[in-house]
């Protein structure tokens, strides 16, 4: 098993500019979710999707959207890039909501 | 007040140590509580979830204090290995969401 993978695993953008990161997980879980880190800011989850067919905004949804593609996939694309958004993304799984939850190996994205 | 606190160290201790790291928590309906550990550049993993009566795992232990909201992580016979940083990770009753400490980093020096 794989676990939790997700694509690119280093990106830079331009300002404006939009893309699309990918995860997957192959664990058969319910729940999952994308979280940016900061230095000295901890997780903050972006957005999650409790289930197949459903989403919602997490703490710092702003400048995001997701996409539940299946029980396997959730895709989390910046529309028009900011400064801001340089940072760590990673994608995390789980069984069910409040259950332990398992990390890809993060993006990391860099916005000039 | 945040909502999951934790000393962001760094502890430094030499290897063979026991270290003792504390994270209080705000919400009192609290209902999961985990310890995760991420070394530098990685990403975060489970390392133990934390259970009301306590819980240990080989040299980690994991103790709840519901009554003054808090979670501790003991690691006796630090190795080497051990430095990383720890995440304190708590689940509020009415939310979906886990919430993290933004982590205490520990190294354990020869």
């Amino acid at each position: 098993n794989a676990g939790v993978t997700q694509t690119p695993k280093f990106q830079v953008l331009k300002t404006g500019q939009s893309m699309t990161l990918q995860c997957a997980q192959d664990m058969n879980h319910n729940s999952m979710y994308w979280y940016r880190q900061d230095p000295g800011m901890g997780l903050r989850l972006i957005y999650y999707s409790a289930s197949e067919g459903t989403t919602d905004k997490g703490e710092v949804p702003n400048g995001y959207n997701v996409s539940r593609l299946n029980k396997r996939e959730f895709s989390l694309r910046l529309e028009s890039a900011a400064p801001s958004q340089t940072s760590v993304y990673f994608c995390a799984s789980s069984n069910r909501d409040r259950d332990e939850q398992f990390f890809g190996p993060g993006t990391r994205l860099t916005v000039l | 007040r945040k909502e999951v606190e934790q000393d962001p160290g760094p502890f430094n201790v030499p290897e063979g140590a026991t270290v003792a790291f504390n994270c209080t928590y705000s919400n009192s309906a609290s209902q999961s509580f985990f310890w995760y550990r991420q070394d530098c550049r990685k990403e975060p993993k489970l390392l133990m979830s934390v259970y009301s009566s306590g819980n240990e795992d080989g040299r980690f232990t994991a103790q709840l204090n519901r009554a003054s909201q808090y979670i501790s992580l003991l690691i006796r016979d630090s190795k080497l290995s051990d430095s990383a940083t720890y995440l304190c990770v708590v689940n509020f009753q009415s939310s979906y969401k886990l919430i993290f400490g933004s982590g205490t980093r520990l190294l354990v020096r020869p």
